[in-house]
């Protein structure tokens, strides 16, 4: 199993629709989870950590599931500049994890 | 501005010859990371140190080196011994104080060899 897996999309998602898709990690002992969000040719930028059941941040919310292992991200009353690719992270020993990102395309 | 920068954005170089990327950070971190991003796929670690004079191997550490002489800086070596070195080349920052994993990247160094 990957230590990180993530739907690569895309997601496409008409302009004020809500979008939510999920992250699975294999280390069930990580404390630490983050969604950083990427544009194309660009660096990852932090978005949200999550170190306890879930996070919210204006539209952005996210949760975490132990018992399942994984974190979601939903994104409410999505926006044309919410396109992007969002990548999840998790703290494993030490180092930080990434998943491959799911890509959102919002749609007028 | 606090914040971390790497240069050049672009670099371009003929097989066979080493290049060093650059990374400077004015965040007062003391961790510092040193990723590649292959197209379709996550960022994968390849060095990075927690403290000035010591680094470690991350996953893919083979064909590249470090140095960590100062707080500010940890440029990265892509030597001949790469086999794949065409990537996009991000470094990262983290505070180690406290319980706080985030990392901070700058913008990237995209890296062609032909």
């Amino acid at each position: 199993r990957k230590e990180v897996e993530q739907d690569p999309g895309p997601f496409n998602v008409p302009e004020g629709a809500t979008v939510a898709f999920n992250c699975t990690y294999s280390n069930s002992a990580s404390q630490s989870f983050f969604w950083y969000r990427q544009d194309c040719r660009k660096e990852p930028k932090l978005l949200m950590s999550v170190y306890s059941s879930g996070n919210e941040d204006g539209r952005f919310t996210a949760q975490l599931n132990r018992a399942s292992q994984y974190i979601s991200l939903l994104i409410r009353d999505s926006k044309l500049s919410d396109s992007a690719t969002y990548l999840c992270a998790y703290d494993s020993w030490g180092k930080l994890q990434f998943g491959a990102g799911t890509q959102v395309v919002v749609t007028p | 501005d606090g914040g971390i920068t790497q240069s050049p954005k672009y670099l371009f170089r003929k097989e066979g010859q080493n290049v060093t990327l650059s990374c400077e950070q004015n965040l007062n971190h003391d961790a510092m990371y040193w990723y590649r991003q292959d197209p379709g796929q996550g960022l994968r670690l390849i060095y990075y140190s927690q403290i000035v004079n010591d680094f470690q191997k991350g996953d893919i550490a083979e064909g590249y080196s470090v140095s960590r002489e100062k707080k500010e800086s940890f440029p990265l070596t892509v030597t001949s011994a790469q086999k794949n070195p065409t990537a996009f080349y991000l470094c990262a920052s983290q505070t180690t104080s406290g319980y706080s994993y985030e990392q901070y990247f700058g913008p990237g160094t995209r890296l062609t060899v032909t």
